[in-house]
């Protein structure tokens, strides 16, 4: 099937500094989207791209939507410790049904 | 509040035992799916519905089977567990007629199959 590609597979990174993450695929997709899971919890959607080229802020978090349509990075500001999780890329082509990155584990150091 | 429920967080079962995992979800969603989450190869989709009694394979469909009888709720069932099923296992919901694509998630269950 489809497979997205994710990296890093981990961060270890000090309190207050920025990250990045991406995705690529070999494959275009007409939507990306960014989750993250908390330690114990389900992944909870962070931001939503629909465009090429679209660049998306939500709080700390940056996301853009390749011009290509076949990659996706987001980046977080300022790091804080509850940024700590793993971060999962997705990108939907037809249907309903999303195709997911490996995830990226983020650790905070304070 | 959109929410996702999923019966156990943590299950212990034996090998060779079926496993019944059980997802509700209270947003009159139409599209339900099973998915299980290992260490470097994150999310796979095991079986999605797209309505009451339909059911499609997803990517890795061996080994396990679903129901949906009911339009909120969407049962994983592990034939006869074994240890290669030790895993964390998502639910997660959507609307046919959502504009964003996004899955809803349950908190996951943790199965261990000794």
């Amino acid at each position: 099937g489809q497979q997205l590609n994710q990296s890093p597979q981990s961060m270890f990174i000090q309190e207050g500094e920025d990250v990045s993450m991406n995705c690529t695929s070999s494959s275009i997709f007409n939507t990306w989207l960014w989750y993250k899971q908390d330690p114990g919890e389900g992944p909870v959607l962070l931001i939503a791209l629909y465009k090429a080229g679209e660049l998306t802020s939500n709080g700390r978090l940056t996301a853009q939507f390749g011009i290509t349509r076949k990659d996706s990075f987001l980046n977080i500001s300022a790091s804080i410790p509850s940024d700590v999780g793993i971060y999962f890329c997705a990108g939907h082509l037809w249907g309903n049904k999303l195709v997911f990155g490996a995830g990226t584990i983020l650790r905070v150091k304070s | 509040d959109v929410k996702v429920t999923q019966s156990s967080r943590y299950l212990v079962k034996r090998t060779g035992e079926k496993v019944f995992l059980e997802c509700v979800q209270d947003m009159d969603h139409e599209n339900m799916f099973w998915y299980r989450q290992d260490p470097g190869l994150g999310l796979r989709l095991i079986y999605f519905s797209y309505d009451v009694k339909m059911k499609e394979k997803g990517d890795i469909p061996e080994g396990y089977s679903v129901s949906r009888e009911k339009k909120e709720r969407f049962s994983l069932i592990l034939e006869s567990a074994s240890t290669n099923q030790t895993s964390m296992y998502l639910c997660a919901s959507t609307s046919a007629r959502g504009l964003y694509n996004e899955q809803f998630f349950g908190p996951g269950t943790r199965l261990t199959v000794l």
